[in-house]
Order: C-alpha cells, then structure tokens, then sequence
C-alpha cells in the first residue's frame, strides 16, 4: 500500500456528465500528479499541484480541471464526458520535488464513459 | 519538449533468458530517468533511477548521454518479472514526470 487513495475505484457514467474523482495524498505529501492512463496513449501528465497551487500542467483538457484542498487532498473535475474519456486515472504524491523525487502512486479510478 | 520512446509495446522472453527493455529519450539537457513497473493488479511503482546506480530485482539501467537511452537489462529472467514497465524522464526542477507508453514484460515458463 502507498498510502496513497483513490475514490471511487470505478465510475460508469453516460456522455456530458460530470464526474469528480478524489486523491488523498500520502501523510505529508505536499505533491500531487493526476495521470490518465489509456492503451494507447499510455501514461499523460495531466496536471501537478503543489501546496494548493497549480505547479505544472500537461495535456489536460478544457474540460477538465482540478484543484488541492487546504488539507492537500486532491479532486479532478471531468465535465461533458464524452466516450473516448473513458481512462483509468491515476494520482500520484511525493514528499519532495526536484532531484530525487520518487513518486508514489494511487490505484486508480477506472472511469466508463457509455 | 521532452519525450520517452519505448519502441516495443508488447515482449516476450523464456524464463532464464536476457531481457531488454529499451527506452530512448529526448531532451536537450541533463535529465533525471527512472523506470517505474506495474505488476498484475498493483500499483505503479518506482523500480530503480538512474541517479542512485542501483541494481533492483536483478534490473539494472545505464543512462547513456550519447544514444540518449536508458535501457533496462536483466541476465536472466524470472517469471515474476512479467509486468507493465514505464520509462519515465525529469527535467531539473521542479517538473512532472514525463513517461513513455510502457512496454509489457511477458516471460514464459
């Protein structure tokens, strides 16, 4: 376990609803990384907080939007679903950035988009 | 931008026989490389970093600034070993990880 958790586990939702998925960072982390893993992109950074700030952002779509909570944990916000959203999500912490920084993973929300 | 290629999607290897995982880069500057594996029904998960110069499970990686690669080898491989394996690449500072689209490790009794 990497202490790391995600709600839910799964998410079967239909085309233009909304969903929110939640991370709860390890003890301490101060990083949190939302990931979108799919067969054939593989893993994409979609967004990186940091304290409660917006640090890095990858290919994360206008839809889509997240935010970190005083008590660090996490939300990623998808809206207007539409098919090909359809992903397992990850999120990921760590205690440090820069060198040295070894990230610690979620088990994911698997997100159906019917 | 930064970029990892792992040119196999899919390989397979007999029990006791070398593997290599290749994985090549790009990034003008001096990156930080990892290798991050994915078991049957576990999470990802840090297998070894470039910087330490370690070897885990048998699993051993050589950045190479030339070829820009970071290839992970093992002599002999075990069973166990089968899993989803992601190169991943970071720039210096404060910046996420970027990964590669992962190769699957299938090795067969």
């Amino acid at each position: 376990d990497s202490g790391v958790t995600q709600t839910p586990k799964h998410l079967i939702t239909a085309t233009g609803q909304r969903v929110t998925l939640r991370c709860s960072p390890r003890s301490g982390d101060l990083s949190v990384y939302w990931y979108q893993q799919s067969l054939d992109q593989g893993l994409q950074f979609l967004i990186q907080y940091y304290n409660g700030e917006e640090r890095a952002k990858g290919n994360i779509l206008e839809r889509f939007s997240a935010q970190q909570f005083p008590d660090l944990h996490s939300e990623l916000n998808l809206s207007s679903l539409e098919l090909g959203d359809s992903a397992l999500y990850f999120c990921a912490s760590s205690s440090r950035t820069g060198l040295n920084e070894k990230l610690f993973f979620g088990s994911g929300t698997q997100l159906s988009v019917l | 931008a930064q970029r990892v290629t792992q040119p196999e999607k899919l390989l397979s290897v007999f029990k006791g026989a070398p593997v290599e995982l290749k994985c090549n880069y790009s990034y003008s500057g001096s990156p930080e490389l990892f290798w991050y594996v994915q078991y049957s029904r576990q999470r990802l998960q840090l297998l070894l970093r470039h910087i330490s110069r370690e070897s885990i499970k048998g699993f051993t990686a050589d950045l190479n600034k030339g070829e820009t690669s970071f290839h992970l080898k093992k002599p002999f491989a075990q069973e166990e070993d089968s899993a989803m394996y992601y190169c991943a690449l970071k720039r210096p500072g404060n910046t996420p990880l970027v990964f590669g689209k992962g190769t699957r490790l299938s090795v067969i009794a």
